[in-house]
């Protein structure tokens, strides 16, 4: 079935520091693929998505290009701040379908 | 504003207890879905719908069950809880194959 991986549980950086955590999925055709943000407390919150091969998402400064050949959906931000500490989730929707698969979740710290 | 609304917010049971979670959307979403999240795991989809009457089985489907009376309501059921249950459960609705899911605030669930 389909699946997401996301090989980083946490990443500690300090603010201004570039970020890339990686996302790389297993799923046929053309999924839709989503990167969502959870502040503690909260449910997660949807950040952007893609639906195409070399579409580029972006939101709040992050973004991400769906690489098809790679399988690879990886977001970055080029100068992170101290409130972007959260965990960060990638998923896809897979093609012709309604279910949503989650990877396990990055948790980005960031010290002022 | 897309709203998802989730009761109780904290429940304590006991192991064969029977424990209902209950998830309204007001969006007029036709997608819905119930997910736990336990560290290390990330999100984990138990069941999801999209529509009245209509329920899909998800990943880690054993020991719950599902139901959805209405467009608004789905209802997640455990009928005999155990303490493997013990996790902070998530509803989401969602309005298309491509669109972005929207989150409950969760429901924090302990069996003892």
């Amino acid at each position: 079935g389909d699946s997401v991986t996301q090989t980083e549980g946490q990443v500690a950086l300090s603010e201004e520091d570039f970020l890339t955590i990686h996302c790389n999925y297993s799923a046929s055709g053309y999924p839709a693929l989503f990167w969502y943000v959870q502040y503690p407390g909260e449910g997660p919150q949807f950040l952007f998505r893609a639906s195409r091969d070399k579409e580029k998402g972006s939101s709040r400064g992050f973004e991400a290009t769906y690489n098809k050949e790679a399988t690879s959906f990886h977001l970055q931000k080029a100068s992170v701040q101290e409130s972007d500490s959260a965990v960060y989730y990638c998923a896809l929707s897979g093609t012709g379908g309604y279910k949503v698969v989650f990877g396990s979740g990055t948790r980005l710290l960031v010290s002022p | 504003e897309a709203a998802v609304t989730q009761s109780p917010r904290n429940k304590v049971t006991v192991t064969g207890g029977n424990v209902t979670l209950s998830c309204r959307q007001t969006n007029s979403h036709n997608y819905m879905y119930w997910y736990r999240q336990d560290t290390g795991h990330g999100l984990r989809l138990i069941h999801y719908s999209y529509g009245a009457g209509n329920l899909q089985i998800g990943d880690v489907p054993d020991g719950y069950k599902a139901t959805r009376t209405t467009q608004e309501d789905f209802f997640l059921l455990l009928e005999l809880a155990s303490p493997s249950q013990t996790s902070l459960y998530f509803c989401a609705s969602r309005g298309g194959d491509y669109a972005e899911q929207f989150f409950g605030p969760g429901t924090r669930l302990t069996v003892l």
